[in-house]
């Protein structure tokens, strides 16, 4: 089955510093990988997607970057904000069954 | 939006209760999900399902079973819980690729 690897486990960043958070996955069907933000005592929420037929998509200060060749991802997030401290997640899914989850990335934003 | 409401936010159950974790959307998704999440290993999927009544295992779906009578609703149960089972559960439903999760319930078991 499908096996995504998330990194950096955590990520402090400086204020209005770039943020990139990476993931790999295994199965070359996926078709598309959407990040999820989870703030404290909340659940996981969808910030962006892509899908296997594109290579970048943006929407404000959040962009992904997809490399099916070396099957990996990429969350980028520019002039970080405090409120943009959470736990990011990166999934896969293939079509088949439900997404996959990376592990996580808990990003703290210091003022 | 699509909302899915998960009943309690905190739980705490003695080992060996039968433990129910009650979730229901309200957007007519046909496939609804069960997680397990816990610090450094994400989300693990428990169980899923795909229509009334239909169920599949997902990839750590011992000590627990699930029931979808109504298309609304998704229920996990833990049969016996046990201390191991301690963490957050979320539920989530689908349709299409595009999921939404619920607030989560933490569960205790002592």
């Amino acid at each position: 089955g499908e096996n995504v690897e998330q990194h950096p486990s955590t990520l402090s960043v400086q204020e209005g510093d770039s943020a990139v958070i990476k993931c790999t996955y295994s199965d070359s069907a996926s078709n598309y990988f959407p990040w999820y933000k989870q703030e404290l005592g909340k659940g996981p929420q969808l910030i962006i997607d892509i899908r296997s037929n594109v290579g970048e998509k943006k929407d404000q200060r959040i962009a992904v970057t997809l490399n099916k060749t070396a099957k990996h991802f990429s969350l980028h997030i520019t002039e970080t904000q405090p409120e943009d401290s959470a736990v990011y997640f990166c999934a896969g899914y293939t079509g088949r069954r439900a997404l996959t989850f990376g592990s996580g990335t808990r990003l703290q934003v210091q003022p | 939006d699509v909302k899915v409401t998960q009943s309690s936010r905190y739980l705490v159950k003695r080992t060996g209760e039968k433990v129910f974790l009650e979730c229901v959307q309200d957007m007519d998704h046909e496939n609804m999900f069960w997680y397990r999440q816990d610090p450094g290993l994400g989300l693990r999927l428990i169980y899923f399902s795909y229509d009334v009544k239909m169920k599949e295992k997902g990839d750590i779906p011992e000590g627990y079973s699930v029931s979808r009578e109504k298309k609304e609703r998704f229920s996990l149960i833990l049969e016996s819980a046990s201390t191991n089972q301690t963490s957050m559960y979320l539920c989530a439903s689908r349709r299409d690729s595009v999921g939404t999760f619920g607030s989560g319930t933490r569960l205790t078991v002592v």
